[in-house]
């Protein structure tokens, strides 16, 4: 299995550029999420989805949009890039319905916007 | 690639030792937390978790303390390695609920 997957691992726009991370996960997972984590920050919530057709907004949502049109699939698109979005972006997954809430997450992609 | 724990706490300890990270969460009503581990340039791996309703829990080598009266979780590693250098998280949420909040991280440097 592969997991989470993330892609691109590293991107560089400019300011105002629109672009979408793609993120993939092959363990049937129904909750899905994306996170910015910034340096000496941790990680905080962007959206989040509960199953295909279900989104919602988490802590810093503003400036990001996400669709769930299938159960592996989750991508993050940023419509008019800023500097302030500059950081290391993670997708996550989980099985709702186990006892656990563990998050399953992937490699990261990093972007830089100039 | 570049580390993110370039301005966390940093806990230095020397191989064989035993480590303890603390973390205060910040919701009373969290009733679900847990510990993540997260190597450099990769994405955060689950250590282990803890329900409100446990004040202790204990996995391979790792052991996790809770301690809601003032609001704090702690992670003991026993007989640091050096593959246990890391940057460490701790997570509050919920558990029916679909947000997790994650604290800011104290790097562990385990000196050979």
């Amino acid at each position: 299995n592969a997991g989470v997957t993330q892609t691109p691992k590293f991107q560089v726009l400019k300011t105002g550029q629109s672009m979408t991370l793609q993120c993939a996960q092959d363990m049937n997972h129904e909750y899905m999420s994306w996170y910015r984590q910034d340096p000496g920050m941790g990680l905080r919530l962007i959206h989040y989805s509960v199953g295909a057709g279900i989104t919602d907004q988490g802590e810093v949502p503003n400036g990001y949009n996400v669709s769930r049109s299938t159960t592996e699939d989750f991508p993050l698109r940023l419509l008019s890039a800023a500097p302030s979005q500059t950081s290391v972006y993670f997708c996550a997954s989980s099985y709702s319905a186990s006892g656990s809430r563990e998050l399953f997450f992937g490699e990261g992609s990093r972007l830089t916007v100039l | 690639g570049e580390s993110v724990g370039l301005h966390l706490p940093t806990l230095s300890v020397q191989e064989g030792d035993n480590s303890i990270i603390n973390c205060a969460y910040s919701n009373s009503a969290s009733d679900y937390f847990i510990w993540y581990k997260q190597e450099s340039g990769k994405g955060p791996q689950f250590i282990i978790d803890i329900r409100s309703n446990m004040d202790k829990r204990q996995g391979q080598r790792v052991t996790v303390l809770l301690n809601k009266t003032v609001k704090h979780l702690s992670l003991q590693i026993a007989a640091t390695q050096p593959g246990d250098s890391a940057v460490y998280f701790c997570a509050e949420s919920l558990y029916n609920f679909n947000k997790f909040y994650f604290g800011s991280g104290t790097k562990l440097n385990v000196k050979p």
